[in-house]
């Protein structure tokens, strides 16, 4: 099956710093990505989609300054938390859809964890 | 905007019962339908992907119907084992792009 990867798994780091994590599919490509966001006991939000070749869009509230994406191939989207604080502290997962799939199957990385201090 | 609501929100169960968790959707225009695993902080694992001219689909002890018309779906787990404890999320996608989740139903199965 389709397999999506995100490095790092985890991370802690200090509140004011930039922190990048990448999303990979690793077997397919994938024109779109999407990025989630999970808070403790709730559900995955979605934050963006991320498009390769041209500008992520964003969903209500979230704001594009703060959570750069970068859809640089096909294969690989990066979200950027920039001046991380602590109530950046969540879960963050990644979905690639497959360009050749007319499922519209979404296939979801492992997630990181951001820790900020 | 597409809202997906799942319930119960948490449910426990000796091991061996057959259980049905529910989730519905509020705009029936979906392309598809999928179920999927989480376990504590980890990411997802899909479980079932029901195509929205489907009625249902089938996975080992996993069965997974679609009503369109009524916004709703149910995941079917026959002969429960406390490997399946997990919490199940469905998600909708909307305007064929985007994926929204449901909140979740925690299910913990008792040996």
């Amino acid at each position: 099956g389709a397999v999506v990867s995100q490095h790092p798994s985890w991370v802690i780091c200090k509140s004011g710093t930039s922190v990048k994590i990448e999303c990979r599919s690793l077997d397919f490509q994938a024109t779109t990505m999407f990025w989630y966001r999970q808070f403790p006991k709730q559900s995955l939000m979605l934050m963006a989609t991320s498009n390769e070749g041209s500008k992520a869009t964003y969903e209500q509230g979230v704001e594009k300054d703060k959570f750069l994406i970068n859809h640089a191939s096909l294969t690989l989207s990066t979200l950027t938390v920039t001046s991380a604080h602590p109530e950046d502290s969540s879960f963050y997962i990644c979905s690639a859809r497959d360009l050749e799939s007319s499922y519209n199957e979404q296939f979801f990385g492992p997630g990181t964890r951001l820790t900020v201090l | 905007k597409q809202e997906v609501t799942q319930i119960p929100a948490a449910l426990s169960v000796p091991e061996g019962e057959n259980l049905v968790l529910n989730c519905s959707f509020t705009d029936s225009a979906i392309y598809n339908l999928q179920w999927f695993r989480q376990d504590p902080g980890k990411g997802l694992t899909s479980l079932l992907l029901i195509q929205s001219s489907q009625r249902e689909q089938t996975s080992g002890r996993l069965n997974a119907s679609l009503d369109k018309s009524s916004g709703r779906s149910t995941l079917y787990i026959a002969a429960s084992q406390p490997g399946d404890s997990a919490t199940y999320l469905c998600a909708v996608p909307y305007n064929f792009n985007k994926f929204y989740f449901g909140s979740g139903t925690k299910l913990n199965v008792k040996p």
